[in-house]
């Protein structure tokens, strides 16, 4: 079964709106949640690294103020659109590290989330 | 800084007949290499793994791949192709104890009947 469960699937907006999306680890207990974003046939690019109980760490070029993430809990880490454009417009998925000690695990993702801004 | 790169947007093969998927990376230190797999609007599903051990890796559904050091490469193979493996692959790299994952631009592999 998933271990990883990413909400909305889907999600359609306008512009000048906020999203939130949530990605919720239900086996087990995650510090270290990572959020990435793909765009149409390209690969994944990580946005930033959500870390439980601090402030996540973005990438380079990703503005942390239109991108809010909040990880409050070991379970559930949170992204934010916020007044989205429809150059936001992307497929945004969610990945948890398991145990962070264990360089060797592989991550476990979400199913995704599609936003469209209209 | 560590990178992958997988040389082909696309990799065409007939049922039955093997297949391969290039994937090669670049790190200073030791490479902790993984196999995805996408399925459309879905989220990436972990193939296989190589962290050390045996060059070549077994994973799930009959995959496999293989490590190899001095060519900086880690191919993915199936020794025979099935419609339902048409997808999206990535290939992707952790250097050393860091917490990122790299991925590869991807491969879209599909398989005709």
């Amino acid at each position: 079964g998933a271990v990883v469960s990413q909400h909305p699937s889907w999600v359609i907006c306008k512009s000048g709106t906020s999203v939130k999306i949530e990605c919720r680890s239900l086996d087990f207990q995650a510090t270290t949640m990572f959020w990435y974003r793909q765009f149409p046939k390209q690969s994944l690019m990580l946005m930033a690294t959500s870390n439980e109980g601090s402030k996540a760490t973005y990438e380079q070029g990703v503005e942390k103020d239109k991108f809010l993430i909040n990880h409050a809990s070991l379970t559930l880490s949170t992204l934010t659109v916020t007044s989205a454009h429809p150059e936001d417009s992307s497929f945004y998925i969610c990945s948890v590290l398991p145990d962070r000690t264990l360089y060797n695990s592989p991550l476990h993702f979400g199913n995704g989330t599609r936003l469209t801004v209209t | 800084a560590q990178s992958v790169a997988q040389p082909e947007d696309q990799v065409n093969v007939a049922e039955g007949n093997p297949l391969t998927v290039k994937c090669t990376y670049s790190v200073s230190g030791n490479p902790y290499l993984f196999w995805y797999v996408q399925y459309p609007n879905r989220g990436l599903q972990f193939l296989l793994k190589y962290i050390t051990g045996d060059n070549l890796v077994k994973g799930s559904y009959g995959f496999e791949a293989e490590f190899n050091k001095s060519q900086t490469s880690f191919h993915l193979k199936k020794p025979s192709a099935l419609v339902s493996d048409s997808a999206l692959y990535f290939c992707a790299v952790r250097e050393g104890n860091t917490d990122k994952l790299i991925f590869g631009t991807g491969t879209r592999l599909q398989v005709f009947p």
